[in-house]
């Protein structure tokens, strides 16, 4: 079964631009999360999205936002970049929504705000 | 008060030892615990869950937990070099709203 694939796996931006990242979750896994990762804060949670619908959010401003197709693939958008945004984002698949379940985590996309 | 805490390390065993590597919780009404292994430049991969009191054995590694102190703990027997990564506690969390919370991570080095 192949894994969860988030493209792209970096990206270099400047500040003020926006990016949109993808994610495609194990197939059959209908719940995906999405955490920034950062040297100094550590794995960060975003939000979770199931079955099309935002179930949590994260302590992170307005600028980052998502979606979920029917298909689960799911998608963050981070608008107005700022130099602090830069990271790993990754996005993890489980089979049902809410953290009581295993979740699977893809490559990442390395994000760098320049 | 952090809502998972784990030592930084970095934590330095000989191989062949048995490593320990702890982890605090805040929320007492968490009911899952997840270690998760990270290998630099690489993303989390899923080791052990652990649901209920007590111990729970895959392998060369055993995940202990004690809800009433509010620590899980991940021994990891026979050590290899190959263990040498960091490992991130992940503790699901009510407050505010329902998430996956992860530790800051230990840093575990095999000296062979």
């Amino acid at each position: 079964k192949a894994g969860v694939t988030q493209t792209p796996r970096y990206l270099i931006k400047t500040r003020g631009q926006q990016v949109t990242l993808s994610c495609s979750p194990i197939s059959g896994h209908r719940s995906v999360s999405w955490y920034q990762q950062t040297p100094g804060q550590g794995l960060q949670f975003l939000f979770e999205y199931f079955s099309e619908t935002q179930r949590n959010k994260g302590n992170f401003p307005g600028r980052f936002s998502g979606r979920q197709f029917s298909n689960s693939r799911s998608e963050m958008n981070v608008s107005t970049l700022e130099l602090g945004d830069s990271a790993l984002y990754l996005c993890a698949s489980s089979l049902l929504a809410g953290s009581s379940n295993e979740q699977f985590f893809g490559p990442g996309t390395r994000l760098t705000v320049l | 008060q952090k809502e998972v805490e784990q030592n930084s390390g970095p934590l330095s065993v000989p191989e062949g030892a048995i490593a320990s590597l702890n982890c605090t919780y805040s929320d007492r009404g968490s009911q899952s615990f997840f270690w998760y292994r990270q290998y630099s430049g690489k993303s989390p991969e899923l080791i052990m869950f652990i649901y209920s009191n007590g111990d729970k054995e895959d392998g060369r590694f055993t995940a202990q937990l004690n809800k009433a102190s509010q620590y899980v703990s991940l021994l990891i027997r026979d050590s290899q070099p190959s263990d040498s990564a960091t490992y991130l506690c992940a503790v699901n969390n009510y407050f505010g709203n329902e998430k996956l919370t992860f530790g800051t991570g230990t840093r575990l080095t095999i000296i062979p």
